[in-house]
């Protein structure tokens, strides 16, 4: 079945240092989403990417959608304290319907 | 509040016992999902619902977890013979047919 592996599972970072988190799927998306769980959260959704090599901004972050809609990169510049979570993605298959998620990568930022 | 509502929040519950949430998704969202979530992990899908219809569930839920969305609009998620592995946060979602949005979880605790 399909599923979605993310990496690195943890990421520590200072404050105002870059982040990075990778996402890739067993097979072909037709769309993938990215979201951030804070603490005792629940995940509240960032943004949705749907065509081949489609590159997304908001403000700090950088959304990335791989040629083959198998894979995605969320980057953040210069991290926030306020950045801090848990970022997830999640990737829908081509027949539609379920969005499966990776195990999400934490992020903690040192101020 | 016009966001996902669930209920109960939290349940402690003896194994063996049966159990159920309750989820009222967005007003005119026709899809809703239920996700389990334990610490450390990223949200591991249940299943889905179109209005009335169970689309799809998950090959991992065994025969104890049953879903219910009689009239297209709150769903129900029963556990039946609780064990100690269900412990977890159990996420409905609501969405047309992009974004999810969340509620804030019904925690189960199985003693």
């Amino acid at each position: 079945g399909q599923q979605v592996m993310q990496i690195p599972q943890y990421q520590h970072v200072q404050e105002g240092e870059d982040f990075t988190t990778y996402c890739n799927s067993s097979t072909t998306l037709s769309n993938i989403q990215w979201y951030k769980q804070r603490p005792g959260g629940h995940p509240v959704f960032l943004i949705q990417l749907v065509k081949s090599g489609e590159v997304k901004k908001q403000k700090r972050l950088t959304f990335q959608f791989g040629e083959a809609k198998k894979n995605s990169s969320l980057h953040i510049t210069a991290t926030q304290t306020t950045d801090v979570g848990t970022y997830f993605c999640a990737g829908r298959g081509n027949q539609g319907g379920k969005l499966i998620f990776g195990q999400g990568t934490e992020l903690s930022v040192k101020p | 509040d016009t966001g996902v509502s669930q209920n109960p929040r939290h349940k402690i519950t003896k194994r063996g016992q049966n159990v159920t949430f309750r989820c009222d998704p967005i007003s005119e969202h026709n899809r809703l999902y239920w996700y389990r979530q334990t610490l450390g992990q990223g949200p591991e899908f249940l299943t889905y619902f179109q209005n009335e219809a169970q689309l799809e569930k998950s090959r991992l839920l065994s025969d104890r977890f049953s879903a219910e969305r009689p009239k297209g609009s709150f769903s129900t998620l029963e556990i039946q013979r609780t064990e100690q592995g269900d412990s977890a946060m159990y996420l409905c979602a609501s969405s047309t047919h992009g974004e999810l949005f969340f509620g804030e979880g019904s925690r189960l605790t199985v003693l």
